[in-house]
């Protein structure tokens, strides 16, 4: 059964910092791993989907990696702004279902 | 927009009655899923269906049903309501591995709560 889990639960960290938020998974037979961003009471955005077979992608301030063989993902986000502050998940994607873990609650202080 | 649709956004039952959350997409995508999101438990995965006419149990399954009868539309029905229903429900969609970029896209959610 795949579990994903999420470290830390919470983060706060001043505006301007980078920080690296990290996400493991037990079973690493999956197709890709996706990253979310959910502001409170809103639903889930897609940030960055990372295929099995490659190591990393990047959407501006936003990188992402992957290593199926030790089950672990980041998401590196440089110069955080307070635009940034949400909950952050990622999710394993294996064939028919994505298993999500319970997220990091980043709060960026001005 | 194409995406994934949702309705209602908020609903408030009874305990004891039964209702059905909507979910349609408009991306042609195969696979579809229901979830529930509650404080300090994350999502969970309700039921899920990899085409029409096929749906499976996940990890949260009783007291709700699903059918898939078209590619467009997964409902999910709450057969007789619970307080312990009262949840963030939400509906993603996503293609087959294989068939272009995979990914899950997710609706905006239905706050359901049961008095």
């Amino acid at each position: 059964k795949q579990e994903v889990t999420q470290i830390p639960a919470a983060l706060s960290v001043p505006e301007g910092e980078n920080l690296v938020l990290n996400c493991s998974f037990t079973d690493s037979a999956i197709y890709n791993l996706q990253w979310f961003r959910q502001d409170p009471g809103k639903g889930l955005t897609s940030l960055l989907l990372i295929q099995s077979s490659q190591r990393e992608q990047t959407s501006g301030r936003l990188n992402a990696s992957l290593d199926k063989s030790s089950g672990r993902s980041t998401l590196y986000i440089a110069a955080s702004q307070p635009g940034d502050s949400a909950t952050y998940l990622c999710a394993a994607n294996r064939d028919d279902k994505i298993i999500f873990g319970k997220g990091t609650r980043l709060h960026i202080l001005p | 927009n194409a995406g994934v649709t949702q309705t209602p956004k908020f609903q408030v039952l009874k305990t004891g009655q039964s209702m059905t959350l909507q979910c349609a997409q408009d991306m042609n995508h195969e696979y579809m899923s229901w979830y529930r999101q509650d404080p300090g438990m994350g999502l969970r995965l309700i039921h899920y269906s990899v085409g029409a006419g096929i749906t499976d149990q996940g990890e949260v399954p009783n007291g709700y049903n699903v059918s898939r009868s078209t590619t467009e539309d997964f409902p999910l029905r709450l057969l007789s309501a619970a307080p312990s229903q009262t949840s963030v429900y939400f509906c993603a969609s996503s293609r087959k591995p294989g068939q272009g970029l995979y990914g899950y896209t997710f609706g905006s959610g239905t706050r359901l709560t049961v008095v």
